[in-house]
């Protein structure tokens, strides 16, 4: 069975603060990484990671993927209050280029 | 444009009623997707749209769950005879359907069902 985990469970930082969320993984035929942003309820896709050691960048957050190691970070810097959210991990492996296994999600606080 | 949007955004019922949530996708996405999200869990998959095929109905999980998609647009997924444990946000995601690579999905805001 597909199984993404991600670490921390939840964190707590103040504005300002750097912050690193980990996802690790082990599933069949991996294909892709996603990460999304989950406030409210909607979750907003960030990245999709699908090359070992390439960087994704947008602005104050950026995201790389170790293939060999099976992990994925994702980097915020100088953190806003507005980052405060449930970010998520998910990847798409097997057959099909739809399914995705999610993890639990990083809750992230941003404290002012 | 318009994101994928979902009705209602909340729902309370009680056990043993039946439910229909609705998803409006992207106009143009072909793919529709339906997950559960049940507190303090991530994402569990439920069933897949694509076109005129079959759906992959393999994340359903138990027989009281159906979802219909007309005329390759809109969907809805009706939970039978409801039990507590049915209670969860339902988000919906469509997505280009594109050849190899993963499909990147765009979620709707969900609806927050409550089972007394």
């Amino acid at each position: 069975e597909d199984k993404v985990v991600q670490s921390p469970l939840s964190l707590v930082v103040h504005e300002g603060d750097t912050v690193t969320l980990n996802c690790s993984y082990e599933v069949t035929n991996f294909r892709s990484l996603l990460w999304y942003k989950q406030e409210k309820k909607a979750p907003t896709f960030l990245f999709m990671l699908t090359s070992s050691g390439i960087e994704k960048k947008s602005g104050r957050l950026s995201s790389i993927l170790d293939k060999k190691e099976l992990f994925s970070i994702l980097n915020i810097t100088a953190t806003q209050t507005g980052d405060s959210a449930i970010y998520l991990c998910a990847v798409g492996s097997g057959g099909s280029n739809y399914k995705l296994t999610f993890g639990k999600g990083t809750l992230l606080t941003v404290n002012p | 444009g318009a994101g994928v949007s979902q009705s209602p955004s909340n729902k309370v019922t009680e056990k043993g009623k039946d439910v229909e949530l609705r998803c409006d996708p992207i106009s143009g996405h072909t793919a529709l997707y339906w997950y559960r999200q049940s507190l303090g869990q991530g994402l569990e998959f439920l069933i897949y749209f694509q076109g005129n095929s079959a759906p992959d109905k393999s994340g359903l999980p138990s027989d009281r769950f159906s979802a219909e998609r007309t005329g390759g647009s809109v969907s809805t997924l009706t939970i039978q005879r409801t039990q507590q444990e049915d209670s969860a946000v339902y988000l919906c995601a469509s997505s280009l359907a594109l050849r190899g690579g993963t499909e990147t999905q765009y979620f709707g805001p969900g609806t927050r069902l409550l089972v007394l």
